[in-house]
């Protein structure tokens, strides 16, 4: 057990549709950062939010946004929803443990887009 | 971040040593070498990292070539539990940064 809870589990949508994926970090950890994985683009990062502020992007469609909260829990909207954004979504947080860049990921939100 | 090759997969029996080569002849001075590994559709997870010297802990050995354009990860006495991809990240050092991971290495562990 990473720490890093997300939800929901799984995710089934029809194309056009929105979703809100959410992640909680480890406890003392201020980064947050989203990634996507599809069979066709491996693991990619979509962005990190520090302590409320976004920090770094990746390649993140504009369809989608993110944001942190004061409590530094994080979200991750989906929106106009295609067939080819059907993924695993994690989540991993990192600032507590003392090492510079270990990540701790989350289970994961499977979303699929029918 | 350097680019990285990694062979596509390895076998190992359970047991033995697993031995994970991993090129990255681009690497510039400032950039530590990570691993990560993916169990099966889990969250990646953090096994070691090193700079220039090699480095021990409770789950793995990392080697890194003198001139630092290779290394090697070691898990001792593999189990089938550490079937998985393994991915070598070159990282600069500093803040925490986002992780740019390849194709990795899928080791299977035998019994």
């Amino acid at each position: 057990d990473s720490g890093v809870t997300q939800t929901p589990k799984h995710l089934i949508t029809a194309t056009g549709q929105r979703v809100t994926l959410r992640c909680s970090p480890r406890s003392g950890d201020l980064s947050v950062y989203w990634y996507q994985q599809s069979l066709d683009q491996g693991l990619q990062f979509l962005i990190q939010y520090y302590n409320g502020e976004e920090r770094a992007k990746g390649n993140i469609l504009e369809r989608f946004s993110a944001q942190q909260f004061p409590d530094l829990h994080s979200e991750l909207n989906l929106s106009s929803l295609e067939l080819g954004d059907s993924a695993l979504y994690f989540c991993a947080s990192s600032g507590s443990s003392g090492v510079y860049n270990e990540q701790f990921f989350g289970p994961g939100t499977r979303l699929t887009v029918l | 971040d350097a680019k990285t090759t990694q062979p596509p997969s390895m076998d190992c029996a359970e047991g033995r040593a697993a031995n994970l080569p991993c090129n990255h002849s681009t690497i510039s001075g400032n950039e530590y070498v990570y691993w990560y590994r993916q169990i099966h559709s889990q969250g990646p997870q953090y096994i070691i990292h090193g700079l220039k010297n090699n480095e021990t802990n409770e789950m793995a050995s990392l080697i890194i070539t003198e001139d630092r354009k290779s290394s090697t990860l070691i898990l001792p006495h593999a189990t089938l539990r550490d079937t998985a991809v393994y991915y070598c990240i070159p990282l600069s050092s500093g803040s925490a940064r986002q992780l740019t991971f390849g194709s990795g290495t899928q080791l299977t562990v035998l019994p």
